[in-house]
Formats: C-alpha cells, sequence, structure tokens
C-alpha cells in the first residue's frame, strides 16, 4: 500500500463549485503539506500542518483551506473554485529527518 | 528569503551522456539542500540530499555537493539513461518546516 493516499486522483468541476481534496497516509508522520503544481512554477506551498491543532499558512494559501482531521488525514478546500485553480495538487510528509514524501497528486480543472 | 534557482529545460541527451542541472539557492542560515525526482504520472521522490556544506549526497548514479562558497547543489550523473527521463527538482529547507522547491528541469534521454 502507499504510504500516502490522494483522492480523487482527477476532478473536474465548474467555477464557483466547493471541492475537497483528501489526503491520508500511513507512516504515522506528524508533518503534513498541500502543494500545488504548475507549468514553469514548480512546486508552492499552499498549508502545512505539524498535528491536528496546528495548522500553517504557506505560500498562496488565499481560496484554500484546509482540516487536520487525524493524525493521518490532511484535506484541503476550494470554498469557491476559479479557473486560475487549475493545477496539480499534491500532498506531502514528513518527520524530524527533513525528508519529504509525496503522494500521487491529484489533477484538478476548474472550468 | 528563501529560494531556490536552477537551469531551465528542457534538457534532451543521447543515453550515456554526461548531465548537470545547475541549481543555487539564496537561504538563511544553514538549509539542507535535496533533489527529487518526478517520473510521469507520478509524485515527487526524494532521489538525494545533503545536510551541511561539502556533503555529497548521492544515489543512482546521480551525485550532487553542497557548495556553501558558490551556494549551489548541482545534479550530475556520468552516463545517463533513458529510465531517468523525468523531471528533477532542487529543493531546501532551513527548519523543516517548510521546503522551497525550484521550478524544475524536464530531462529526456533519447536512445
Amino acid at each position: 500500500d502507499a504510504d500516502v493516499t490522494q483522492t480523487p486522483r482527477n476532478r473536474i468541476t465548474k467555477t464557483g463549485k466547493r471541492i475537497m481534496l483528501e489526503c491520508s497516509q500511513t507512516k504515522g508522520h506528524d508533518r503534513m503539506y498541500w502543494y500545488r503544481q504548475d507549468p514553469g512554477l514548480g512546486l508552492r506551498l499552499i498549508y502545512y500542518s505539524f498535528d491536528v491543532k496546528d495548522i500553517n499558512k504557506g505560500e498562496i494559501s488565499d481560496g484554500y483551506s484546509v482540516s487536520r482531521q487525524a493524525q493521518a488525514k490532511f484535506s484541503l478546500s476550494l470554498e469557491s473554485a476559479i479557473p486560475n485553480q487549475t493545477a496539480l495538487y499534491f500532498c506531502a510528509i514528513g518527520q524530524g529527518d527533513y525528508e519529504q514524501y509525496f503522494g500521487p497528486g491529484t489533477r484538478l480543472t476548474v472550468t | 528569503g528563501n529560494s531556490v534557482t536552477q537551469m531551465e529545460g528542457p534538457v534532451t541527451l543521447s543515453e550515456e551522456a554526461f548531465l548537470t542541472i545547475n541549481c543555487t539557492y539564496t537561504a538563511t542560515g544553514y538549509p539542507s539542500l535535496f533533489w527529487y525526482v518526478q517520473y510521469p504520472g507520478e509524485g515527487l521522490q526524494l532521489l538525494l540530499k545533503a545536510t551541511k556544506a561539502d556533503d555529497k549526497g548521492s544515489n543512482k548514479g546521480f551525485e550532487a555537493t553542497y557548495r556553501k562558497e558558490t551556494t549551489s547543489f548541482h545534479l550530475e550523473k556520468g552516463s545517463v539513461q533513458v529510465s531517468d527521463s523525468a523531471v528533477y527538482f532542487c529543493a531546501l529547507t532551513n527548519t523543516g518546516n517548510q521546503f522551497y522547491f525550484g521550478t524544475g528541469t524536464s530531462l529526456t534521454v533519447i536512445p
């Protein structure tokens, strides 16, 4: 089984719809992250969490919210999706050795 | 602030050619440096890392040396294979809290 699972893997939605992307992990790591990947821009950090009571904004948090429902689950919400949120979204986990482990990604298209 | 600059691609090489992908960084303090690889349709995977100046990270024939004097962490491989075709990301972290990624360099190796 994969260490980091993301659902859905692909999603097409319309402008103004609410969308939730989910991430779960089996490695027991404390730190969880959400990134978006855009061509030519690399990965940019949206939010990160060190435990269920600790949520932090990243570089590009506007238009997004997150919830750490449990140590193993970290979801990303787009309250009202807009076309420029079309991107590839990655969840990652980490521990004290600083390495990050990435999920397979969710490709989101907002029309 | 913290940032990573890596050479723009795409890079196309013949099999068994020598590979260099340049990466330079700006950071406060003494960051840890990483190279991640992303194969088509997958998430990022850690390729190698170095945590202090003059350290050399290596894995699967790839190498990179942490050069504090030139703030660089260039990725090299002596003889690339078709299976090395992927996107390569340079990254840094100062505290393990936030990671900063370069924009990625696409490598295509042709037989």
